[in-house]
């Protein structure tokens, strides 16, 4: 069956401008998570949504970093007025309600020049 | 959060077994210890989970110290495939996962 899916693979911007990020998780995980990976860096949790709860924003680095999840399903990663220093892989991942296999979408790079 | 303590990097000849270490003196009575893997270039992938007992699947062994302070995986044969870097992640379902710096694993052929 099909995976998580991200888009784009990549995105460069230019410094201030804002991003969309996507992720569409597997069909039937009601959690899904984002993370973003610095290079050579391990994975920074960033937020995680469960169901129809209240999501894990405590990851979030500044209030230029929101996130979405709409239907239950397809999330987005905004990033508003990006910083060089946001440039990184964000990976996406989901898995079944409470569910020890987190299912790994293959990332977004994001350059900010 | 319990805290982890792994190695930076480990070294492994090829069709060897090889084990893993990873100390989480502060883990919770609830948390599972998880092991997540992420090969060059890709997302993390899944290898195996245990709470008290070991636990073995296709992938790995999981060997669990009686008081749950310390946990080794265990690739019984590694090939070149398995050099990826190794995160141990102690954590309960419905909780975030902090990945740490893991432990970059390389296999010698």
């Amino acid at each position: 069956g099909a995976g998580v899916s991200q888009s784009p693979s990549n995105k460069v911007t230019e410094k201030g401008k804002d991003v969309e990020l996507r992720c569409d998780p597997i069909s039937g995980h009601t959690a899904l998570y984002w993370y973003r990976q610095s290079l050579g860096q391990g994975l920074e949790f960033l937020i995680y949504f469960q169901g129809n709860s209240a999501p894990d924003k405590s990851g979030l680095p500044s209030d230029r970093f929101s996130a979405e999840r709409t239907g239950g399903s397809v999330s987005t990663l905004t990033i508003q007025r990006t910083q060089q220093e946001d440039s990184a892989v964000y990976l996406c991942a989901s898995s079944l309600p409470r569910g020890h296999e987190q299912f790994f979408g293959p990332g977004t790079r994001l350059t900010v020049l | 959060d319990a805290k982890t303590t792994q190695p930076n990097s480990m070294e492994s000849n090829e069709e060897e077994p090889v084990h893993l270490p990873c100390n989480h003196s502060t883990i919770s009575g609830t948390d599972y210890i998880h092991w997540y893997r992420q090969l060059p270039s890709q997302g993390p992938e899944y290898v195996i989970h245990g709470l008290t007992s070991n636990v073995n699947n296709r992938m790995a062994s999981l060997a669990i110290a009686e008081d749950r302070k310390s946990s080794t995986l265990i690739l019984h044969r590694a090939t070149l495939r398995d050099a990826a870097v190794y995160y141990c992640i102690p954590s309960n379902t419905g909780n975030q996962f902090y990945f740490g710096t893991g432990t970059s694993l390389t296999v010698i052929p």
